[in-house]
């Protein structure tokens, strides 16, 4: 079973459009994340989530929302989407806080033209 | 402010030629310094946490260490399956992972 599911997988779309990434952990987890990695294999954190706490980066557009039905669930929300935005988008899970180990889904490749 | 530096960014082994990945790190207030194994269009996997100074953690042919400045992952007699991405990550007062830009390690057979 997959620990981590984030759908879809490959996500091209539109300057302008708005687009969700849905994530998904079996796990039993605290703790879910939302990372960028860009053109530079970077990875940077936009969000954690935990127990109704959501932590923000602060230099994450407001373009971006994270939306959690449940605990076992963190989506990503993105309005007017523009070139730059265009990355690998991972979401992952720990079972704690920033302190323990996280697991990440396999990643949703998105492309905007 | 918090930073994580990895070297070298590249790094080509003969099969069975041990070495080292070096990750350099400034945080306020260490709560955990992870290596994690990324293969090409897949996430990261997580390999080990450590969390104080002169800790040592090892996984088969892995072994990572910790100063208070510096960690080490170490890999002997490795194999071409060990050719991946090895990202180091800290994770400080900030409660958030920073991750280094990472080493991406081919092992010739």
């Amino acid at each position: 079973d997959t620990a981590v599911s984030q759908t879809p997988k490959y996500l091209v779309t539109q300057m302008g459009n708005d687009k969700s990434i849905k994530c998904e952990q079996n796990l039993g987890h605290d703790t879910m994340y939302w990372y960028k990695q860009d053109s530079k294999k970077f990875l940077k954190i936009m969000f954690s989530y935990n127990n109704k706490e959501l932590i923000i980066n602060e230099t994450v557009p407001n373009r971006f929302s994270p939306k959690s039905p449940d605990k076992a669930h963190l989506n990503l929300h993105i309005n007017s989407l523009e070139l730059g935005d265009s990355a690998v988008y991972f979401c992952a899970s720990s079972p704690g806080g920033s302190n323990t180990e996280a697991f990440f889904g396999q990643g949703t490749r998105l492309t905007v033209v | 402010e918090d930073q994580v530096t990895q070297s070298p960014e590249a790094l080509r082994l003969q099969e069975g030629e041990s070495s080292s990945l070096n990750c350099s790190y400034t945080v306020s207030g260490l709560r955990g310094l992870f290596w994690y194994r990324q293969d090409p269009g897949k996430g990261p996997e997580f390999l080990f946490t450590l969390y104080s100074a002169g800790e040592e953690k090892e996984k088969e042919r892995l072994k990572a260490t910790l100063t208070k400045k510096e960690s080490f992952l170490h890999i002997t007699a490795p194999k071409p399956e060990d050719s991946a991405t090895y990202l180091c990550a800290h994770s400080g007062s900030a409660r958030q992972l920073t991750f280094g830009s990472g080493t991406q390690l081919t092992v010739l057979p």
